[in-house]
Order: structure tokens, then C-alpha cells, then sequence
């Protein structure tokens, strides 16, 4: 089935610091999403993407979709203590329905 | 909070046994969506439902079922229970011309 690799696996960085990662898969994407987890919680919805190319913000984060459609990317800029937790890309093709690939997780430390 | 109602939170049970996990979706969201999180797997779509019909299924065990009700709340239903259906069962819905997808709190299954 889909494989999506998301890296890091974890980072631990200081505040005010930018973060990037991201998510490559062998297979084609229609639509990007990214996601953030907190302990216990439900995944929240940061970001969607929709096409090839195209770049999107929200606040401090930064999403691309790969014009490959194989890959996408997140940015945190000026990262602070409440960005802490882990984020989640996942990839949806269209066929059989919407469902999601998700990717493993990037878990995010901040120092203060 | 993202208007996906899921209860309980917590269920702990033991092995053998049976659990009914239910959802609500978003206001208008037609569509319904299970996924699991566990440790070693991660998140993993389990089935979708649009308007009562069932859309796709994942890698769905024989053991797990779902409907979904003319009131377009959900249920996951899962039976022989066994000690590696130990996860977090979260519920996403979305609307309807569109494929982000909401995530619910999740219903935390512990099998003793």
C-alpha cells in the first residue's frame, strides 16, 4: 500500500528558532494535509493543499505541495512553547474514497 | 474544538469481550471516518461512510464493523476483543465538496 515518510522524527529546538519538515511518498497525491497532535488529544487540521506547487500559510506556518505531487513540506517560523507536539502529514489520492495516508509523525520539542 | 463528538473517552475491557464506540459528525458532514492510532502502527484509516453508505474500507479487521445512522451519527463496533486492539479510535468527518477532514477527541480502548 502507500508509504508516506515524514522526517524528522523528532527535533528539539530552541524558541524563536524556524523548523522545517516534511513528507515524501512513492505514490501521487491529490491533496496535502497537515496536522497537529497534542497528548490525548485529537489531530488538528493546520494547512490543506490542493494542488501541485502551491504554497500556503497560516500564522507562522508555511506548507508547499510538491509539484511532483510525491512530497510536501511544513514550515514553523519563530517557533514558541505552544508549537510543541507532533505533527502529522498525510496524503490523499481520491481513489477508494478520501481516505488518509498518514505519515509517521514528527515530534516537536522547544526550549525555552 | 472541532464539532466531531466521539464517546466514551475512555474504555477499559477485557479480552473476548465487545465495545460499541459511537461518533457525531460536524454539523452538514456527510461523510464519516475511522481511523486507529496505535503505537507501532500509527494512524490507519479503517473505514469511511457517506450518507449511511459505506464509501471504503481500509485494513479493517473482520472482528471491527460500523453503520452509520440515518441521523448520520456513527458507530464502531468491535468484538473479540484482544489485547493488541489496545489504541485510540478516532472519528474525522467531512463536508461535503471538500476533503480536509475533522478530527474528533477519540475514544482511548484499553484491553486487559
Amino acid at each position: 500500500g502507500q508509504q508516506l515518510n515524514q522526517s524528522p522524527q523528532s527535533m528539539f529546538i530552541q524558541e524563536g528558532e524556524d523548523v522545517s519538515m516534511n513528507c515524501t511518498s512513492s505514490s501521487i497525491f491529490n491533496t496535502w494535509l497537515w496536522y497537529k497532535q497534542d497528548p490525548g488529544e485529537g489531530p488538528v487540521l493546520l494547512i490543506a493543499l490542493y494542488k501541485a506547487g502551491e504554497l500556503t500559510s497560516n500564522g507562522r506556518l508555511t506548507a508547499q505541495f510538491g509539484i511532483t505531487r510525491k512530497d510536501s513540506f511544513l514550515n514553523i517560523s519563530a517557533s514558541i512553547p505552544s508549537d510543541v507536539g507532533i505533527y502529522f502529514c498525510a496524503g490523499q489520492s481520491g481513489n477508494a474514497g478520501n481516505m488518509l495516508t498518514f505519515g509517521g509523525g514528527t515530534r516537536l520539542m522547544v526550549k525555552p | 474544538d472541532s464539532g466531531v463528538t466521539q464517546t466514551p473517552k475512555h474504555l477499559i475491557t477485557a479480552t473476548g469481550q465487545r465495545v460499541t464506540l459511537r461518533c457525531s459528525p460536524r454539523s452538514g458532514d456527510l461523510s464519516v471516518y475511522w481511523y486507529q492510532q496505535s503505537l507501532d502502527q500509527g494512524l490507519q484509516f479503517l473505514i469511511q461512510y457517506y450518507n449511511g453508505e459505506e464509501r471504503a474500507k481500509g485494513n479493517i479487521l473482520e472482528r471491527f464493523s460500523a453503520q452509520q445512522f440515518p441521523d448520520l451519527h456513527s458507530e464502531l463496533n468491535l468484538s473479540s476483543l484482544e489485547l493488541g486492539d489496545s489504541a485510540l479510535y478516532f472519528c474525522a468527518s467531512s463536508p461535503r465538496f471538500y476533503n480536509e477532514q475533522f478530527f474528533g477527541p477519540g475514544t482511548r480502548l484499553t484491553v486487559l
